[in-house]
């Protein structure tokens, strides 16, 4: 399964700005790039996803490198409601290859 | 429409005991997986499936069976419960990928064995 790498923790202050980055450099061409976020004693939830062009949604922005080689969750305005440990994960098209593979994440702290 | 949801939210084991842990969706969803969390650590998968009367292993699948006979329903047995099984277990689905490939997760099942 293609790895990504995240910082192991990352903080804001709210009201700001967040770009919480990730590598993939292994990514293939069918790969979708998948961010979710975890809140704490919660399931995981699906934030965004893309696989070439630049994403918005109500939740964040994605912003996927010209190579696909990286990429940047943008939120606009961390909340305190955003702390979260936030998962980049590459997901494949077909068989079992669009299974999700979780790794450590970041830990995002926003402060008041 | 209820998403995701696993039952039961939590329960205690003893050493050597069997249960099933249910999860059920119902959004007509083709792909289902199951996966632990272990404190600090990250999601890792246990079984998934890609269709009813379809399953296949994940990256640490020993100790657990499942079986996908509707495609609303894929439970998890453990088969003789070990503390090491002692974790939280998320159930998700989703749509196979030409359909859009958003997971949506189960609010868990916290289990300790003793």
């Amino acid at each position: 399964d293609a790895k990504t790498t995240q910082p192991n923790s990352m903080e804001s202050n709210e009201e700001e700005p967040v770009h919480l980055p990730c590598n993939h450099s292994t990514i293939s061409g069918t790969d979708y790039i998948h961010w979710y976020r975890q809140l704490p004693s919660q399931g995981p939830e699906y934030v965004i996803h893309g696989l070439t062009s630049n994403v918005n949604n109500r939740m964040a922005s994605l912003a996927i490198a010209e190579d696909r080689k990286s990429s940047t969750l943008i939120l606009h305005r961390a909340t305190l409601r955003d702390a979260a440990v936030y998962y980049c994960i590459l997901r494949g098209s077909g068989g079992s290859n669009y299974k999700l593979t979780f790794g450590k994440g970041t830990l995002l702290t926003v402060n008041p | 429409n209820a998403g995701v949801t696993q039952t039961p939210k939590f329960q205690v084991l003893k050493t050597g005991q069997s249960m099933t842990l249910q999860c059920a969706q119902d959004m007509n969803h083709e792909y289902m997986s199951w996966y632990r969390q272990d404190p600090g650590m990250g999601l890792r998968l246990i079984h998934y499936s890609v269709g009813a009367g379809i399953t296949d292993q994940g990256e640490v699948p020993n100790g657990y069976n499942v079986s996908r006979s509707t495609t609303e329903d894929f439970p998890l047995r453990l088969l003789s419960a070990a503390p090491s099984q002692t974790s939280v277990y998320f159930c998700a689905s989703s749509y196979a990928p030409d359909r859009g490939t958003e997971a949506f997760f189960g609010q868990g099942t916290r289990l300790t064995v003793v």
